[in-house]
């Protein structure tokens, strides 16, 4: 089957760095997505990972590793605003996005 | 930058009730969807809509009947519905349906419903 795994919540403190990681089992696979959800709000587009290595976009970062599985959505300089949901999904063989349940992240002065 | 306008964005409804959910895009995209979104779950797409014609439609129970009329809105109508409904549902929009890359889609604030 196909699966997303992802941590539920983590803490973090402002002004500090945290990594928030993916694994995922697809059948097939075209990419992946993160994706951040204030509360109450619209799921925002961060990244899209295709091939191998890291991307860089200001303060978030998102790596890739295909032959892992494996993806970390990397936030630096932590700010109060960051605390929201970040939603991890890979795209298989058929162009079909598999969602993550989000991992919650709050950040404490 | 979304650009997908969702009303209403809160709504109580009783299981006898039928009510719609609307949304619109301002993107200029041609595929548009409906997910799905209860807590600590992974979204569930529910439908989607390539240049108006349904091309998904994901075992969802026949109370959820969707509709789009043209390009840029998308309506989800509800009838006899269930407690285990309540969630939000979120619509989005993308460029195009299942083109790698250009597939990035687009939310909309959502609607939160509550089901008595």
């Amino acid at each position: 089957g196909q699966n997303i795994d992802q941590p539920t919540e983590m803490t973090a403190t402002e002004g500090a760095i945290v990594q928030i990681n993916c694994t995922y089992q697809t059948s097939g696979f075209n990419g992946l997505f993160w994706y951040q959800q204030h509360a109450g709000e619209a799921p925002t587009f961060l990244s899209y990972n295709v091939l191998d290595g890291l991307e860089e976009k200001g303060r978030f970062s998102s790596f890739l590793s295909r032959s892992k599985g494996y993806s970390y959505l990397l936030l630096k300089e932590l700010q109060m605003k960051d605390s929201a949901s970040y939603l991890c999904a890979a795209m298989d063989s058929n162009y079909q996005l598999i969602w993550g349940a989000g991992t919650k992240l709050i950040i404490k002065p | 930058e979304t650009g997908v306008t969702q009303t209403p964005r809160h709504l109580v409804m009783g299981m006898t009730n039928k009510k719609s959910l609307k949304c619109e895009q301002h993107l200029g995209h041609n595929a548009m969807y409906w997910y799905k979104q209860s807590a600590k779950k992974p979204l569930e797409l529910m439908f989607v809509y390539s240049l108006e014609e349904r091309v998904e439609n994901n075992s969802v129970p026949s109370r959820f009947s969707p509709e789009c009329p043209n390009s840029s809105h998308l309506f989800l109508h509800l009838h006899t519905l269930q407690p285990e409904d309540s969630a939000l549902y979120l619509c989005a929009s993308s460029q195009e349906y299942r083109g790698q890359g250009a597939d990035t889609q687009y939310f909309g604030p959502g609607t939160r419903l509550t089901v008595l």
